[in-house]
C-alpha cells in the first residue's frame, strides 16, 4: 500500500480480555517499530523488528505484551488481559532500512480498556 | 539523565515570530537525530533530518552539537500551520528514542 496501515483505529474493550492490533507496513520496508503514546505524553518505544534478525523487544512493559511479524511484513502486537493503563495510541512505523528517520507511521489504533 | 529531552513549552508565538526549540540527548554515541511534527490525535511525521555541518529546509533550520550533545530547530516566519508539537529523535543502537516533544501555538 502507499502507506503504514493500522487496524481497528479504534478498539474499546473489557479489562481483562485481550486485544490484537495490527499493522500492514509500507511494501518492502525492512524495519517495523510499535510505539504507544498515552494522552498527552510522548512516544514510548515497544517493539522493533528489522528484516530476520531476532526483534528488540526491550521496551515491551510487561509479559502481557508480545508481538510477531510474519513473513517480514505484517505484524501484529498482542495485549492479554488488558488492563486501564494499557489504554493509549499505539502507533507503528516503517523503514526501508533500520535508518529511523526514514520512517512512516501509520495512522494508529486508538485503545481504550473500560 | 533522561536520554532525550526538550524544552517543556508551551511556547505561543504571534504569525511571523522566530522560534527555537532545543534537544539534548545523553548517549554520546548517537549518530542519527531527526526531528518530527505531530497535529493534535495525529501520527507524527518526519520534519527534517539534522546533518552535522548543520542544514535548512525552507523556513526551518536544524543544527547539531556533538560536543554538548544538543539539537536544535529553528523555524523563521512562522504561520498558523505550524502549530504543533515538535518531537526531537535520536538514535541508542538500533533504536530510536522520542523526546517528550515541545508543543507551538502560533497565534494570529
Amino acid at each position: 500500500g502507499a502507506g503504514v496501515s493500522q487496524s481497528p483505529s479504534n478498539k474499546v474493550t473489557e479489562k481483562g480480555k485481550d486485544v490484537e492490533l495490527r499493522c500492514d507496513p509500507i511494501s518492502g520496508h525492512t524495519a517495523l517499530y510499535w510505539y504507544r503514546q498515552s494522552l498527552g505524553q510522548g512516544l514510548e518505544f515497544l517493539i522493533y523488528f528489522q528484516g530476520n534478525s531476532a526483534p528488540d523487544k526491550s521496551g515491551l512493559p510487561s509479559d502481557r505484551f508480545s508481538a510477531e511479524r510474519t513473513g517480514g511484513s505484517v505484524s501484529t502486537l498482542t495485549i492479554q488481559r488488558t488492563q486501564q493503563e494499557d489504554s493509549a495510541v499505539y502507533l507503528c512505523a516503517s523503514s526501508p532500512t533500520m535508518a529511523g528517520g526514514g520512517y512512516t507511521f501509520g495512522s494508529g489504533t486508538r485503545l481504550t480498556v473500560v | 539523565r533522561k536520554e532525550v529531552e526538550q524544552d517543556p513549552g508551551p511556547f505561543n508565538v504571534p504569525e511571523g515570530a522566530t522560534v527555537a526549540f532545543n534537544c539534548t540527548y545523553s548517549n554520546s554515541a548517537s549518530q542519527s537525530f531527526f526531528w518530527y511534527r505531530q497535529d493534535c490525535r495525529k501520527e507524527p511525521k518526519l520534519l527534517m533530518s539534522v546533518y552535522s555541518s548543520g542544514n535548512e529546509d525552507g523556513r526551518f533550520t536544524a543544527q547539531l552539537n556533538r560536543a554538548s550533545q544538543y539539537i536544535s530547530l529553528l523555524i523563521r516566519d512562522s504561520k498558523l500551520s505550524d502549530s504543533a508539537t515538535y518531537l526531537c529523535v535520536v538514535n541508542y543502537g538500533q533504536n530510536f528514542v522520542f523526546g517528550p516533544g515541545t508543543r507551538l501555538s502560533v497565534l494570529p
